[in-house]
């Protein structure tokens, strides 16, 4: 099925370090999504987007819905061990349909 | 609450076996969907209820069969899997608004390992 690229793949990051990534379309969507997920259990929503340009932020979270509508990015500041796991982020097309498409996710490794 | 719940937790059944796995969520969300999910991947969507009604198959096999009871349960029943069917399979909901509306997140449950053997 349809994917998103998401990029980087995998980081690996000193404990303290700020982390960035990226998630690009070649088509444009009305709603972007970030989740992590941990081994074994379902994604967790972590920010969700809904206007192009709109920078929203969750404690050490922050994402940006792309002026383009057709890429997201996530920033985590000051990364601790506790956010390891997978990113995804997913969109929303704009047909009326209720598919969220998911990029292939950013495992993130942090490095106490 | 954005709480989803799913049951069991684990399964492992056999290529015989006729099982179902259960959700429920409490959100009055209107949009319902099943994604499985192999290691390392991003969740591949299955199915999805809107209003209660099958709004989206993607070509899946018919040996999983969702069903919607009513607009808090979404059950996916299965029968005669093949061992490349194990998986996390993830339930999830939303509000049905129309895309890009406010609000329109979507929440997923804790998953069911399903092992088929």
């Amino acid at each position: 099925g349809q994917q998103l690229n998401q990029s980087p793949q995998s980081m690996f990051i000193q404990e303290g370090e700020d982390v960035s990534m990226n998630c690009t379309s070649s088509s444009i969507f009305n709603t972007w999504l970030w989740y992590k997920q941990e081994p074994g259990e379902g994604p967790v929503l972590l920010i969700a987007l809904y206007k192009a340009g709109e920078l929203t932020s969750n404690g050490r979270l922050t994402a940006q819905f792309g002026i383009t509508r057709k890429d997201s990015f996530l920033n985590i500041s000051a990364s601790i061990p506790s956010d390891v796991g997978i990113y995804f982020c997913a969109g929303q097309a704009t047909s009326g349909t209720y598919k969220y498409i998911f990029g292939t996710g950013t495992r993130l490794k942090v490095l106490a | 609450d954005t709480e989803v719940t799913q049951t069991p937790k684990h399964l492992v059944m056999g290529m015989t076996n006729k099982k179902s796995l259960k959700c429920e969520q409490h959100m009055g969300h209107r949009a319902m969907y099943w994604y499985k999910q192999k290691a390392k991947k991003p969740p591949e969507l299955m199915f999805v209820y809107s209003y209660e009604k099958l709004s989206i198959n993607e070509s899946v096999p018919s040996r999983f069969s969702p069903e919607c009871p009513n607009s808090s349960l979404l059950n996916l029943h299965l029968h005669a899997l093949q061992p490349e069917d194990s998986a996390l399979y993830l339930c999830a909901s939303s509000l049905y608004r129309v895309a890009g509306g406010p609000r329109n997140e979507q929440f997923f449950g804790p998953g069911t390992r399903l092992t088929v053997l």
